[in-house]
């Protein structure tokens, strides 16, 4: 499957660097989103966005921060990051954010934060 | 708090046997989808059901949504050692946008 790619698959920083994440889709969506899981919550939704637009942020702290250049990319930007953010982040895409459409997941960045 | 509550957390079955994952919402859901995640993949999108007491078959797995619309379940009948992974339930609450996921259900089989 290649509709939601994602980059880097695996990524080690140190807590003082900063790196970004990019997720694109191929499948013409207006919606896309961010998730962490980890083993101690699943699936936890980070941010939405649609139309570009940032719909939601789920308390997530500021060492992350989403960018959303449009409806194809999304891009999250990390700095200061604490070892407890080492998770698996994956990015996914709606056709639209309404109407219960199902969500195509990227292969997932695994994070280590050293 | 977690909205959609999904058990067991994990389950083992012998290849063959019959396995059941259930998923509970304390409000009522516009829909419900399931996923499957195999080990080290990403989910993938298995179904989705939108009508009160709904029931759908794919092969060996069969879905069904509750009457209230705040349950469901997923049955896998003679299970395969394809079917190991972590199964997510994610329903839509009624009036909101947002699509909120189960913890999963974790399924290894011994073949």
């Amino acid at each position: 499957e290649t509709g939601v790619t994602q980059t880097p698959r695996h990524l080690v920083m140190g807590m003082t660097n900063k790196k970004s994440l990019k997720c694109e889709q191929h499948l013409g969506h207006n919606a896309m989103y961010w998730y962490k899981q980890s083993a101690k919550k699943p699936l936890e939704l980070m941010f939405v966005y649609n139309f570009k637009e940032q719909t939601e942020n789920n308390s997530v702290p500021s060492r992350f921060s989403p960018e959303c250049p449009n409806s194809s990319h999304l891009f999250l930007h990390l700095h200061t990051l604490q070892p407890e953010d080492s998770a698996l982040y994956l990015c996914a895409s709606s056709l639209l954010l309404e109407g219960g459409r199902e969500q195509y997941f990227g292969p997932g960045t695994r994070l280590t934060v050293t | 708090g977690q909205q959609v509550m999904q058990i067991p957390q994990y389950q083992h079955v012998q290849e063959g046997e019959d396995f059941t994952t259930y998923c509970n919402s304390s409000t009522t859901l516009s829909n419900i989808q399931w996923y499957k995640q195999r080990p080290g993949g990403h989910p993938v999108f298995l179904i989705q059901l939108v009508k009160s007491g709904e029931v759908k078959k794919q092969k060996r797995l069969t879905f069904q949504f509750g009457e209230a619309k705040k349950n469901s379940s997923l049955h896998i009948t003679a299970t395969q050692t394809t079917d190991v992974g972590t199964y997510f339930c994610a329903g839509r609450i009624q009036g909101a946008q947002k699509l909120v996921f189960g913890q999963g259900t974790r399924l290894t089989i011994n073949p």
